[in-house]
C-alpha cells in the first residue's frame, strides 16, 4: 500500500472549516483513501473513503487532486468534539480483509 | 446498538500472570482484529481472523494469543504478561463491506498495566 504524508498537528478555530491535506504521491490506480479519526484514547472511527471523484457524507468531504497525489478532508464547520487525530490511509480496494496501516496522522485541534 | 465491546476496560496486573481480554461485535462481522498503541509508535496490528476458526499474525504477534470459536468473540490472551506489553489494545471488526468501504468497527480500548 502507497504510503501518505500528513502534517503532524493543525488548529482550526470553532466553525470554521478544517483542512486536512494528506500526500500519497505513490497512490496505484487502484487504491482508495481512507480517512479515519481518533478522539483521545477512543477507538478509531471511519469518516470517508474515495477513489477519484470528490466524495460527501454527513461527517465530512474528501476531495481528490486530478492526479490523486493528494487530498483533503474537509470538516465543514469544525466543533470543539472535532478535535482528534485524523489518519490518511491509502489501500487497495477489493483487497479482502488485509491491514488497514495506521501511521501517525494529523492532530486536529479545534478552539474556541 | 451496532457495537464492539471489550473487557475489562482498565487492568493492572504483575509479570507472568495470565489475562485475557475479551472482544465481542454484534454485527455477524466475518473479521476481527487486535491492534495496539503506544505513544510515537501508532496503532499496529496484533493478530486478526477473516472467520471463525481462521487466525494470522499481524505485525507484532509476539506474546499474544488469540482464538475465534465463535464469529461474535476474539479474545486476546496474555500467557505471561510482561511490562512492554503495557498498551492501549484495541479490538476491531468488519464485515463484507470492509473489502470495498475499508470500514473497520473499533471498540473504546482496554488498557492494560504490567508491572
Amino acid at each position: 500500500d502507497a504510503k501518505t504524508t500528513q502534517p503532524p498537528s493543525m488548529d482550526c478555530a470553532e466553525g470554521r472549516a478544517a483542512n486536512l491535506p494528506c500526500n500519497h504521491s505513490t497512490i496505484s490506480g487502484n487504491e482508495y483513501v481512507y480517512w479515519y479519526r481518533q478522539i483521545h484514547s477512543q477507538g478509531p472511527q471511519y469518516i470517508i473513503h474515495g477513489l477519484k471523484n470528490n466524495e460527501t457524507n454527513e461527517m465530512a468531504s474528501l476531495i481528490i487532486t486530478e492526479d490523486r497525489k493528494s487530498s483533503t478532508l474537509i470538516l465543514p464547520h469544525a466543533t470543539l468534539r472535532d478535535t482528534a487525530v485524523y489518519y490518511c490511509i491509502v489501500r487497495v480496494a477489493n483487497s479482502g480483509y488485509s491491514t488497514l496501516t495506521f501511521g501517525k496522522g494529523t492532530m486536529l485541534l479545534v478552539s474556541p | 446498538e451496532a457495537q464492539v465491546t471489550q473487557n475489562p476496560r482498565y487492568l493492572i496486573t504483575v509479570t507472568g500472570k495470565k489475562l485475557t481480554v475479551t472482544c465481542s461485535q454484534n454485527m455477524n462481522h466475518e473479521y476481527m482484529s487486535w491492534y495496539r498503541q503506544d505513544p510515537g509508535l501508532g496503532l499496529r496490528q496484533i493478530y486478526y481472523s477473516m472467520n471463525v476458526e481462521v487466525t494470522d499474525k499481524g505485525d507484532v504477534p509476539e506474546g499474544y494469543k488469540v482464538s475465534r470459536k465463535e464469529k461474535r468473540n476474539f479474545p486476546l490472551i496474555l500467557e505471561s504478561p510482561s511490562p512492554n506489553q503495557t498498551s492501549l489494545y484495541f479490538c476491531a471488526s468488519g464485515g463484507s463491506a470492509l473489502m470495498n468501504t475499508g470500514e473497520l468497527f473499533f471498540g473504546e480500548g482496554s488498557r492494560l498495566t504490567v508491572l
